[in-house]
Order: C-alpha cells, then structure tokens, then sequence
C-alpha cells in the first residue's frame, strides 16, 4: 500500500464547476500537506500549503486536510480551462527529520469549455 | 512565490557523454534541494536530497556515482548524468527549500533525450 493514494483521474468537468481532489495517507506523522499543479512538460506549482489539521483558502482555491481521517482535499470554484492540469497532493513529517516531500500520484483534471 | 530556475529546459545528448543540469535558487537561500525523475504521466520520484556542502543523501536503487548531485552554494545545485544511456532518457525536475520551514518550489524541468 502506497503512503499517499490519489485517484489518478482522469477527471472531466465544464467550465464553472467546483472541482473536489483528494488524498489519503497512511503515515500519522505527516504534519505538512501541500498541493501542487503542473501542466504538462512543466515543474510543479505550488498552490497550497498546509500545515496540520484546518482549512486555508486563497482565491478560488480551498484546501482542507482532516488528520483524524488522514484525509485532505483540494476545492476549486468556478473551474476555468486553464485550470486543466495534473494536480499533485504532497505531505512531508518534518520532525522525523525527513525534508523531502511525498507525492500522490496525482490526478488529471481537464476542464471543459 | 519563491524562483528556482533549472536550466537548461531541454537537452539532447549522445550515448555515452555526460550532461549537467542546474538548479538555482533566485530569491532565497535554499539550504536543501531535492532532485527528481519524472516519467509520462507518473508522479515524481525522489532520486536525492542535498545540503549545502555536504553530500547528497541518494534515495534506494539510485547509483549514486551515475548521477553525481554537488550542492556547492546555497543557490546552486548540479546533477550530472554520467555515461548517458537511452534508459536515462527522462524528464527532471530540482526543488529549493528556504532555511526556515516552508514548501518545496520546483523549477521548470529538464527534458533529457539520449540518442
């Protein structure tokens, strides 16, 4: 079983619509929890970083992370086209001393006109 | 957000040479850099961790002497791509983390082809 799962999509919505991406984890130690887009031949770029359970937003982008479930989600409102991209969940444990972020395998969302 | 720049973007190489990527840190001191391979619609895999001055850290089943990481500065990390073969034909991407806590940024991505 992998530590971070993600439905690897893909995911088709219109234009206008809210989208809802997922992750579940395994590792309780996660503390950190970020979101990343990346479009195709193109480096992540992050979105939302996280830190514990809550939820933060930023424009029309709502990310939630629900540590008792080992559950976090990202919401996007009024989706656009240029919004199609792959969307990455990543989480880190800092305080194991471990830096390097694990990743979801990500889900492809296309957005349509 | 914070810049990390890599460079170059795409490059092609022959069977057999050597390629270096770079890895910059435009706005922040990055006290650790993370690189990664990326396959066609796969996630990213960790290769390696560096630090500023001291040696990378590889992660399991990564041949440590065929891609040599050098973390020289705190705004420049290398990876060379020794001996390049067809298999090693990928795309990587760097990732810069400041001093105090806070996320990974990512560069642009390199886009290796060994012919």
């Amino acid at each position: 079983q992998k530590e971070v799962e993600q439905d690897p999509g893909p995911l088709s919505v219109p234009e206008g619509a809210i989208v809802s991406l997922n992750c579940t984890y395994s590792n309780s130690a996660f503390q950190y929890f970020m979101w990343y887009r990346q479009y195709s031949r193109k480096g992540p770029e992050l979105l939302m970083y996280t830190y514990s359970s809550g939820n933060k937003e930023d424009g029309r982008f709502t990310a939630q992370v629900d540590k008792s479930s080992k559950y976090i989600s990202l919401f996007i409102r009024d989706s656009q086209p240029s919004d199609s991209a792959t969307y990455l969940c990543a989480m880190s444990a800092e305080d194991t001393g471990r830096r390097a972020l694990t990743f979801g395998s990500g889900t492809r969302l296309q957005v349509q006109p | 957000g914070a810049v990390v720049s890599q460079h170059p973007s795409r490059v092609i190489c022959k069977s057999g040479t050597s390629v270096k990527i770079e890895c910059r840190s435009l706005d922040f001191q990055a006290t650790t850099m993370f690189w990664y391979r990326q396959f066609p619609k796969q996630s990213l895999m960790l290769m390696a961790t560096s630090n500023e001055g001291s040696k990378a850290t590889y992660e399991q089943g990564v041949e440590k002497d065929k891609f040599l990481i050098n973390h020289a500065s705190l705004t420049l990390s290398t990876l060379t791509v020794t001996s390049a073969h067809p298999e090693d034909s990928s795309f990587y991407i760097c990732s810069a983390r400041d001093q105090v806590r806070g996320p990974p940024f990512f560069g642009q991505g390199t886009r290796l082809t060994v012919v």
